[in-house]
């Protein structure tokens, strides 16, 4: 089955910065790859996603890239803002079905 | 439009009791999933339903949980008996579809059960 590597487990930056998380996969069908906020104690929200046939995908000051060949993808944040501060996930799918498989999480701490 | 229900959103057992969880989909949504939430991991997919029917239960652990979605719509959960290691949040989240070309396969999620087993 799939398995999806996340990196870094935390992430710590001054606002303004930007954050980078990148994830891995290893089922080359694989074809939807989503990301999810998630803050403390509410559910996981949508915030971008991506399908295998781009390669980058932007949302204001949030851009996702995929790398086929080197099967990884990352999130990008720029200018980050306190309220970024959360938990976000990765997840890959494969083509044909919509399970999920997540990565561990990466916790963004935005510090003022 | 009216999102992901759950209910209830915390419960405190002893082990070995029985619990079960609801989850009421988006209006229109064929495609169900529960997930185990485990504190600082990922979601883990227990099992999906299209309409009523399963389509992925591979990692349900099937001597304790079941699952069952009858009119296709509402869906419970049920943990009988409860192991120390099931304390986790589970997570409900239905899609239009599913489908590797179309947006249908957009997962929305619930606000979650939180279950601690003491």
């Amino acid at each position: 089955g799939e398995n999806v590597e996340q990196h870094p487990s935390t992430l710590s930056v001054q606002e303004g910065d930007s954050a980078v998380i990148k994830c891995t996969y290893s089922d080359s069908a694989s074809n939807y790859f989503p990301w999810y906020k998630q803050e403390l104690g509410k559910r996981p929200q949508l915030i971008i996603d991506i399908r295998s046939n781009v390669g980058e995908k932007k949302d204001q000051r949030i851009a996702v890239t995929l790398n086929k060949t080197a099967k990884h993808f990352s999130l990008h944040i720029t200018e980050t803002q306190p309220e970024d501060s959360a938990v976000y996930f990765c997840a890959a799918s494969s083509r044909g079905y919509s399970t999920l498989t997540f990565g561990k999480g990466t916790m963004l701490l935005v510090s003022p | 439009e009216a999102g992901v229900a759950q209910s209830p959103r915390y419960k405190i057992i002893e082990k070995r009791q029985s619990v079960a969880f609801w989850c009421n989909p988006i209006s229109g949504h064929a495609t169900l999933y529960w997930y185990q939430q485990i504190l600082g991991q990922g979601p883990k997919l227990l099992i999906q339903f299209q309409n009523n029917g399963v389509v992925d239960d591979s990692q349900l652990p099937k001597d304790r949980f079941s699952a069952e979605r009858l009119k296709g719509v509402d869906s419970t959960l049920k943990i009988q008996p409860a192991k120390l290691e099931d304390s986790a949040v589970y997570l409900c989240a239905s899609s239009l579809g599913w489908g590797a070309e179309t947006r249908t396969d957009t997962q929305y999620f619930g606000p979650g059960t939180r279950l601690t087993v003491l």
